[in-house]
């Protein structure tokens, strides 16, 4: 089935430093979500991005489908941004979200 | 907020046990999935219901059975509990494949 990384599994910030999350896929996807998971578990959704840009405020994604990445930007990160950020996605005929093990961001202040 | 709500938030049971969790789905979505977070994971897929038939299935024993009602809300059951079985269970709503799903606050549960 289709793998799906992401990277780094671990980053830590400053408050207002820009960073970006990285998530490959090995297969050619029909869905692809972006999610930030909170301390109390809620998967936010951030972005539905299964190809091209689309920004958010402070956060932006990228979805290059022909080379089966996505980047997730986050810029002038403040700390409610901290939490564990998780890509995931869907191939084919198939009917489930294949998540990644999903980035855990500190950002101190 | 996502429309999708989940209960109980938080359980505790004892290994042997039978547990029904609940979630409603937002307004409209006819498609209700469930997913299996343990700790430091990411969610694993469990099942699907579409239109109150299963459409799919992941690696997971018959003792995880599930429901979906007319108005698609939705439970999932889970029997002779285990502790493994100790996990954030999350129930995701969309309007089917290939679309945006969004995400319940989540039932922890945990096995004694």
């Amino acid at each position: 089935g289709i793998q799906v990384e992401q990277s780094p599994p671990d980053l830590i910030l400053q408050e207002g430093a820009n960073s970006t999350l990285r998530c490959n896929f090995s297969d050619s996807v029909n869905n692809l979500q972006w999610f930030h998971q909170n301390p109390w578990g809620q998967l936010i959704n951030l972005f539905y991005i299964p190809s091209g840009t689309k920004q958010n405020g402070r956060l932006s994604a990228t979805t290059v489908a022909t080379e089966r990445y996505s980047l997730l930007y986050i810029s002038s990160s403040q700390t409610t941004d901290s939490g564990v950020y998780f890509c995931a996605v869907e191939a084919g005929s198939s009917y489930k979200l294949i998540f990644g093990s999903g980035t855990r961001l500190l950002v101190r202040p | 907020e996502t429309g999708v709500t989940q209960s109980p938030t938080h359980l505790i049971k004892t290994r042997g046990q039978q547990v029904t969790l609940r979630c409603s789905s937002q307004s409209g979505h006819n498609t209700v999935s469930w997913y299996q977070q343990a700790l430091g994971q990411g969610p694993q897929f469990i099942f699907q219901y579409y239109r109150e038939e299963e459409n799919g299935r992941g690696n997971f024993p018959p003792r995880f059975s599930g429901l979906q009602f007319p108005n698609y809300s939705s439970e999932l059951n889970v029997n002779a509990l285990e502790l493994d079985d100790s996990a954030l269970y999350l129930c995701a709503s969309s309007l089917g494949q290939g679309i945006s799903a969004f995400f319940g606050q989540g039932t922890r549960l945990t096995v004694v």
